[in-house]
């Protein structure tokens, strides 16, 4: 079935630096790509939607200069977090549709635990 | 922007039928109702679809009523490794976005 691959599964990086978060379809092309932010004890928050070749399309309330997403590929996107503060700790997981697949093939990625200390 | 109601939690003794409700009343014709399950500090995990009629697969069974408005998800014996938050998604986006309500957290008791 679809794979989703995400990494890194976690990552600790300091107050103020950035860090980049990869999603890809491992056996298929993925023309859209989607990315949810959950912190603990709450559910999945849609932060935006990724398009390849274009501008992602991001949920109201998200700054997109400091989510950058870039979806360059047809298997790969990715979400950079841009001067990261602890508040920006917080568990991201990515989701790729594969038209083929169950469920109209909507695939999570198994998430990246980041903390910023 | 979820359309979906589902109770906070809910315990299940293990080798029994767990269901779980969920009530999504304004629900439009097209839309489908996805049940999705999240083990602790992982992804989601696709469990089930239907539109009008029940469905069953391998993991579980979706009673959707006439009406639309409500669905129970079935799953027929619950083991230890069924413990997660249990998903009821209704809303699709313009751009086939999902939407997560609050989900159920069941804990299937030994």
């Amino acid at each position: 079935g679809a794979v989703v691959s995400q990494h890194p599964s976690w990552v600790i990086c300091k107050s103020g630096t950035s860090v980049k978060i990869e999603c890809r379809s491992l056996d298929f092309q993925a023309t859209t790509m989607f990315w949810y932010r959950q912190f603990p004890k709450q559910s999945l928050m849609l932060m935006a939607t990724s398009n390849e070749g274009s501008k992602a399309t991001y949920e109201q309330g998200v700054e997109k200069d400091k989510f950058l997403i870039n979806h360059a590929s047809l298997t790969l996107s990715t979400l950079t977090v841009t001067s990261a503060h602890p508040e920006d700790s917080s568990f991201y997981i990515c989701s790729a549709r594969d038209i083929g697949g169950p469920g109209y093939g909507y695939t999570f990625g198994s998430g990246t635990r980041l903390t910023v200390v | 922007d979820a359309k979906t109601t589902q109770p906070p939690s809910m315990d299940c003794a293990e080798g029994r039928a767990a269901n779980l409700p969920c009530n999504h009343s304004t629900i439009s014709g097209n839309e489908y109702v996805y049940w999705y399950r999240q083990i602790h500090s992982q992804g989601p995990q696709y469990i089930i679809h239907g539109l009008k009629n029940n469905e069953t697969n391998e993991m579980a069974s979706l009673i959707i009523t006439e009406d639309r408005k409500s669905s129970t998800l079935i799953l027929p014996h619950a083991t230890l490794r069924d413990t997660a938050v249990y998903y009821c998604i209704v809303r699709v986006g313009a751009g086939n976005q999902f939407y997560f309500g609050t989900g159920t957290s069941l804990t299937v008791i030994p």
